[in-house]
């Protein structure tokens, strides 16, 4: 099993959509999470940390499940350039901190 | 403010030959990093380094070597490359402490082994 997956997709939505990916992690002690973007042929950049509490920037919201051990983002009312692929990204205390990459989901959002 | 800068930006190698990747920040990040990106899989770590003069293995460093001379350079080598090795290959760097966990990227360097 890996201990980061997401749904490869692609997800393909119009414009204005919701749409929602998750992605589970195999390590109950993971700490911390996060979700990046990357854009086709660049790098990854951080989209968004994801609390507890479940957190929200703009039309991103980011919740945490620690019981059923899976992260989600919701992305409300689509635009063109959200187009890209969604990392989920998990920190696990192993001798300092180890990240793990999930391998990505890919959306298109299209008009 | 560069950021994170990889040098270069595209190379292609034939079987055997050796390179050397380099990746410079200018953000005073303890924490530096090497990571391959194959299609269809996340990031894989290679080697990482917590300071200046100190380099640890990652999840995929065979065929890789690494040095952290100064702290704002890591160096990533090639000895002999192979065509397994191509692959898109990012350094990214990090403030230390559990609390300031966001890596910062550089543009990464596509590398072609023939």
């Amino acid at each position: 099993r890996k201990e980061v997956e997401q749904d490869p997709g692609p997800f393909n939505v119009p414009e204005g959509a919701t749409v929602a990916f998750n992605c589970t992690y195999s390590n109950s002690a993971s700490q911390s999470f996060f979700w990046y973007r990357q854009d086709c042929r660049k790098e990854p950049k951080l989209l968004m940390s994801v609390y507890s509490s479940g957190n929200e920037d703009g039309r991103f919201t980011a919740q945490l499940n620690r019981a059923s051990q899976y992260i989600s983002l919701l992305i409300r009312d689509s635009k063109l350039s959200d187009s890209a692929t969604y990392l989920c990204v998990v920190n696990m205390p192993a001798g300092g901190f180890k990240t793990i990459f999930g391998a990505g989901t890919r959306l298109f959002v299209k008009a | 403010n560069a950021g994170v800068t990889q040098t270069p930006k595209f190379r292609v190698l034939k079987t055997g030959q050796s390179m050397t990747l380099l990746c410079a920040q200018d953000m005073n990040h303890e924490y530096m990093y090497w990571y391959r990106q194959d299609p269809g899989m996340g990031l894989r770590l290679i080697h990482y380094s917590v300071g200046e003069g100190t380099t640890a293995k990652g999840e995929v460093p065979d065929g890789y070597n690494v040095s952290r001379l100064k702290k704002q350079n890591f160096l990533l080598g090639l000895e002999s490359a192979a065509p397994s090795q191509t692959s898109v290959y990012f350094c990214a760097s990090r403030n230390a402490g559990p609390t300031n966990n966001e890596q910062f990227f550089g543009p990464g360097t596509r590398l072609t082994v023939l």
